[in-house]
């Protein structure tokens, strides 16, 4: 079946360092969207890119959809310890079904 | 973007009982969906409620299991049958709003642990 698989599984990094998840698909995306959900919490909506190699930032994110529409990144500069929780990538493969990725878990360290 | 306000946030619940998920929307939408998060997992969707009809169940999801209503188009209910330790998990009603037209939103999740 389809399936949006994203790497790292986890990741911990120090205050101040930036961080990256990737996420990739083996088939083509109408679009992908990037949610984040945080320790006991419910996942949030946080951008969506449509447009093959669409870039968006939002504030120190910075979001990419590849060329193929096949991948997409999200980039966090600078993290902060309000950057914690968990980063999920979903993606429609031209129907009305959201597939979610597999999730990053980040975590900060002071 | 649209308010969702699922009841119960949290439940114990006891092997072989069954517990009702109500989700209410703020507004008037078409596409309402459950998805299910077990522990340290992503999400996974078991259906999309459809209003006036049956709902379509994912593969591995089936009705029996997760009896699903949709009276109107601001409500629906989501019941986990004959619970099992392995049903523990985080239900969550969702909804499509956004101005274009596919964003999803979750309502704050129902956290159930059988036990």
């Amino acid at each position: 079946g389809q399936q949006v698989m994203q790497i790292p599984q986890y990741q911990h990094v120090q205050e101040g360092e930036d961080f990256t998840t990737y996420c990739n698909s083996s088939t083509t995306l109408s679009n992908i969207q990037w949610y984040k959900q945080r320790p006991g919490g419910h996942p949030v909506f946080l951008i969506q890119l449509v447009k093959s190699g669409e870039v968006k930032k939002q504030k120190r994110l910075t979001f990419q959809f590849g060329e193929a529409k096949k991948n997409s990144s999200l980039h966090i500069t600078a993290t902060q310890t309000t950057d914690v929780g968990t980063y999920f990538c979903a993606g429609y493969f031209g129907n009305e079904k959201l597939t979610f990725g597999t999730g990053t878990r980040l975590t900060i360290i002071p | 973007s649209a308010v969702i306000s699922q009841k119960p946030s949290r439940d114990i619940c006891q092997r072989g009982t069954s517990l009702t998920i109500q989700c209410q929307v703020d507004s008037q939408v078409t596409m309402m969906f459950w998805y299910r998060q077990q522990p340290g997992q992503s999400l996974t969707l078991i259906a999309t409620a459809n209003q006036g009809s049956e709902a379509t169940y994912e593969s591995g999801f089936v009705i029996d299991k997760f009896p699903i209503s949709r009276p109107n188009l601001t409500f629906s209910t989501l019941t986990v049958s004959n619970m099992s330790p392995e049903d523990s998990s985080i239900y969550l009603c969702s909804v499509v709003a956004g101005s274009s037209g596919n964003t999803i939103y979750f309502g704050e999740g129902s956290w159930l642990t059988v036990v």
